[in-house]
């Protein structure tokens, strides 16, 4: 039984075109996370979510919007695809609680490819 | 500026020797976690190891160790008796307690290579 999962795992798509990637975990965390990894292999955060409650948003485009509907899931839609949004899309989560830091439990990716 | 500071691009290793992965970090917190993860061609994002900034002893888990050196900011990890199936990309990562919230930040990683 996947913890964390996400769908698709691949996306290929147009310009300009709107697409979306769905994450749950069946960890009982309280925080899931988006990163984005670039070609280069660095990762980046883009949002984070507590209880469902926005905590962290870097300084994305607002073409990118979360979504968390429950504490379980975490859905990311980008409208407008542009080229330079291709990039492996990780979707993580971890339990804080009591002033213990956790460690991220990572998706297994979602590769997008904007052509 | 960078909190987070991977400086081996690359790395190579004899199969069954030891290596060292270095990694540096920036922080005014007294509170905050570091960790290792490995990344295999495969893409998956796996957690190696974690070391608490209260932590006097040095973490370990199994082949892996952290070498902490809170004077220094450091946090290398230590992989021992090296294996072909350590070949990946290893990212160290930092989270402040007070000031980080819930964001974990990515050092640029190394990738290391294991030779037969």
């Amino acid at each position: 039984d996947t913890a964390v999962s996400q769908t698709p795992k691949y996306l290929v798509t147009q310009m300009g075109n709107d697409k979306s990637i769905k994450c749950e975990q069946n960890l009982g965390h309280d925080t899931m996370y988006w990163y984005k990894q670039d070609s280069k292999k660095f990762l980046k955060i883009m949002f984070s979510y507590n209880n469902k409650e926005l905590i962290i948003n870097e300084t994305v485009p607002n073409r990118f919007s979360p979504k968390s509907p429950d504490k379980a899931h975490l859905n990311l839609h980008i409208n407008s695809l542009e080229l330079g949004d291709s990039a492996v899309y990780f979707c993580a989560s971890s339990q804080d609680a009591g002033g213990l830091i956790g460690e991220l439990f990572f998706g297994e990716g979602s590769r997008l490819t904007v052509l | 500026a960078q909190k987070i500071t991977q400086t081996q691009p690359g790395m190579f290793v004899q199969e069954k020797e030891a290596v060292t992965l270095d990694c540096t970090y920036d922080t005014s917190d007294q509170s905050y976690g570091l960790f290792w993860y490995k990344q295999p061609s495969s893409g998956e994002m796996i957690f190696l190891i974690y070391q608490g900034s209260y932590d006097e002893q040095n973490a370990t888990e199994g082949r892996y160790s952290l070498n902490f050196q809170k004077a220094r900011k450091s946090a290398n990890l230590v992989i021992s008796a090296s294996q072909l199936g350590d070949s990946a990309m290893y990212f160290c990562a930092m989270r402040e307690g007070l000031t980080g919230g819930f964001k974990t930040i990515f050092g640029a990683g190394t990738r290391l290579f294991v030779k037969a």
